[in-house]
């Protein structure tokens, strides 16, 4: 079975523009979160996504939002770039079923540097 | 905030086993205890959980005590491709909190 898959895996964007990375979760898997990682504040949670319905959401500012389509697939969007915005942005799928033994399974991510 | 404690850093020599300790002291009933680990800029890659009782699978041994508040990640023959951060999570119906993790280098 194919794993998470991200794309795209680097991005290199400037100051004021907005990116889309995009996320394709296991087969079978209908919750899709969202994860930003920087060496300053190591990995955070940005949101959860389940059956097209956003059902987690993280302490991020409104630039940074997200939507999943109806087979699964997840995007997020991050509007007016900062250089702080730049990071690894991971992205991780379960089956969604009961959120406590849920097991995430992580994609490689999308590296985005911010000039 | 995350809520487990663990070492900043380890060192274990290959082919010898890698035991990791877990804090979590503050451990509800219905929460689990998640292993994950992060080879660098990689995505983190799911290990081992469990609830109370011990487990084992073929990357790794999960050992929990009895009052639950500690645990102990074992990999029973180290390699140089373990070394990586390790994670320790404890979760409920909540997202995935990472802490800073224990940085394991295997040393040749």
């Amino acid at each position: 079975k194919a794993g998470v898959t991200q794309t795209p895996r680097y991005l290199i964007k400037t100051r004021g523009q907005q990116v889309t990375l995009s996320c394709s979760p296991i087969s079978g898997h209908r919750s899709v979160s969202w994860y930003q990682q920087t060496p300053g504040q190591g990995l955070q949670f940005l949101f959860e996504y389940f059956s097209e319905t956003q059902r987690n959401k993280g302490n991020f500012p409104g630039r940074f939002s997200g939507r999943q389509f109806s087979n699964s697939r997840s995007e997020m969007n991050v509007s007016t770039l900062e250089l702080g915005d730049s990071a690894l942005y991971l992205c991780a799928s379960t089956a969604g079923v009961a959120a406590s033994t849920d097991t995430q399974y992580f994609g490689p991510g999308t590296r985005l540097t911010v000039l | 905030d995350a809520k487990t404690t663990q070492p900043t850093s380890m060192d274990c020599a290959e082919g010898r086993a890698a035991n990791l300790p877990c804090n979590h002291s503050t451990i509800s009933g219905n929460e689990y205890v998640y292993w994950y680990r992060q080879i660098h800029s990689q995505g983190p890659q799911y290990i081992i959980h469990g609830l109370k009782n011990n487990e084992t699978n073929e990357m790794a041994s999960l050992i929990i005590t009895e009052d639950r508040k500690s645990s102990t990640l074992i990999l029973p023959h180290a390699t140089l491709r373990d070394t990586a951060v390790y994670y320790c999570i404890v979760k409920g119906n909540t997202p995935l909190v990472f802490g800073k993790g224990t940085r394991l280098s295997v040393i040749a």
